[in-house]
């Protein structure tokens, strides 16, 4: 248990549907993340929330839509996505004031798109 | 782009020190050297972070070149549990202090 957990743990849903990613994270942290990790490919960041401001957004689709309504809880809102957008979905979170980089993760959503 | 090279997979005997090496030739002096590792199935685990000096934690060691251009993860006495994807990551100003991952080093603990 790393005290980040993520919900569901597996979706599949198709092309038209409408479906939201929670993480909920229990370490007192203020940073949280969302990254994308296809096969074969690295994890790749998609958002970056600082005390519940997004800071970094790197060049994600808008079918893909965060919200962050407090330290503590992060979403990640899916509307018409496509079968290349099936990966998993990694949460994670950090203490912005020890620096970006200690960050603790939860186990994924494993995303199918059909 | 990752900045660090690190060997595809190595392997190790159970109960054995497994030294994990990674280049980062380009580093500059804000980045720290984070490792991580991913079990199968699972999100990825901070393991251990540095900037100069070398540092002990109850999971590794992380040992820095004096000239910070290369740096090693040790495990003192690996377990079967010990056996996942190795990922030494620079975050520092250039990276705008986030992480970027690159393939990381799959290790492979023999019984």
């Amino acid at each position: 248990e790393t005290g980040v957990t993520q919900t569901p743990r597996h979706l599949v849903m198709g092309m038209t549907n409408k479906k939201s990613l929670k993480c909920e994270q229990h370490l007192g942290h203020n940073a949280m993340y969302w990254y994308k990790q296809s096969a074969k490919k690295p994890l790749e960041l998609m958002f970056v929330y600082s005390l519940e401001e997004r800071v970094e957004n790197n060049s994600v689709p808008s079918r893909f839509s965060p919200e962050c309504p407090n330290s503590s809880h992060l979403f990640l809102h899916l509307h018409t996505l496509q079968p290349e957008d099936s990966a998993l979905y990694l949460c994670a979170s950090s203490q912005v004031q020890a620096g970006f980089g200690e960050q603790y993760f939860g186990p994924g959503t494993r995303l199918t798109v059909t | 782009d990752a900045k660090t090279t690190q060997p595809n997979s190595m392997e190790s005997n159970e109960e054995e020190p497994v030294h994990l090496p990674c280049n980062h030739s380009t580093i500059s002096g804000t980045d720290y050297i984070h490792w991580y590792r991913q079990l199968p199935s699972q999100g990825p685990e901070y393991v251990i972070h540095g900037l100069t000096s070398n540092v002990n934690n109850r999971m590794a060691s992380l040992a820095i070149a004096e000239d910070r251009k290369s740096s090693t993860l040790i495990l003192h006495r690996a377990t079967l549990r010990d056996a996942a994807v190795y990922y030494c990551i620079l975050c520092g100003k250039d990276s705008n202090y986030q992480l970027i991952w690159g393939a990381g080093t799959k290790l492979i603990i023999k019984p």
